[in-house]
């Protein structure tokens, strides 16, 4: 079964550095999207992407975000100057023409 | 308006039992309502979806109930097994066609069935 591969699984970084999450969606999808989730809350909306630019975005995406599809198979995000609330797993999620969202196994953003 | 609501927060089944978890939306323009499972460490997973036309959905052990003019959806879990154990979510979508559809979430229901 086709699959979302996010790297790294797991990562720490300092308040204030830049981390970029990466992701490889479903290849024959057209929708991209970046969710999260801090521990034990629920899942909530980042942004989503489409045609290469952006659909839609969450409050939460201010200017410290951005994303990329920088070639024909990866998605990224990033965080240009990381905040210790910033901590959270980030989920990456693909869809294609019809309904049902895949998503990827989620990178664990740790800011110290 | 774009709250999803979910209950209860957790939830203990024994095995063989029936497991209920209840979701309600505001905004009428939903018109996907899929549900989510999570174990730790993971992504959420799609267990089954309804569209507002029908009442009711079922695949397998685990059905959808649809109540249009309450605005609320349930997800029951038949004979529920230790193997069902984890988070489930709720989620609410607006399905345009030709665009991205973000995801609405509920809180979330941690579930556990015991032996």
């Amino acid at each position: 079964e086709p699959e979302v591969t996010q790297t790294p699984s797991h990562q720490v970084t300092q308040m204030g550095q830049e981390v970029i999450l990466r992701c490889v969606p479903i290849s024959n999808h057209l929708y991209f999207y970046w969710y999260r989730q801090i521990l034990g809350q629920k899942v909530e909306f980042l942004v989503s992407f489409y045609n290469n630019e952006i659909s839609e975005k969450s409050e939460i995406f201010d200017d410290q975000f951005s994303v990329e599809r920088p070639d024909g198979s990866n998605f990224t995000l990033k965080i240009r100057s990381t905040k210790l609330e910033d901590s959270a797993m980030y989920f990456c999620a693909s869809t294609g023409a019809y309904w049902g969202y895949t998503f990827g196994s989620g990178t664990r953003l740790t800011v110290v | 308006q774009q709250q999803v609501k979910q209950s209860p927060q957790s939830l203990i089944v024994q095995k063989g039992g029936i497991s209920i978890i209840n979701c309600a939306y505001e905004n009428t323009a939903f018109d996907y309502f899929p549900w989510y499972q999570q174990f730790p460490g993971k992504g959420p997973a799609l267990l089954i979806a309804i569209r507002p036309d029908v009442s009711e959905k079922k695949e397998g052990r685990f059905t959808i109930s649809f109540n249009k003019s309450a605005k609320q959806f349930s997800l029951h879990i038949m004979d529920s097994q230790p193997g069902d154990s984890a988070t489930y979510f709720c989620a609410a979508s607006i399905m345009n066609t030709g665009t991205a559809s973000k995801l609405t979430f509920g809180t979330g229901t941690r579930l556990q069935v015991t032996l």
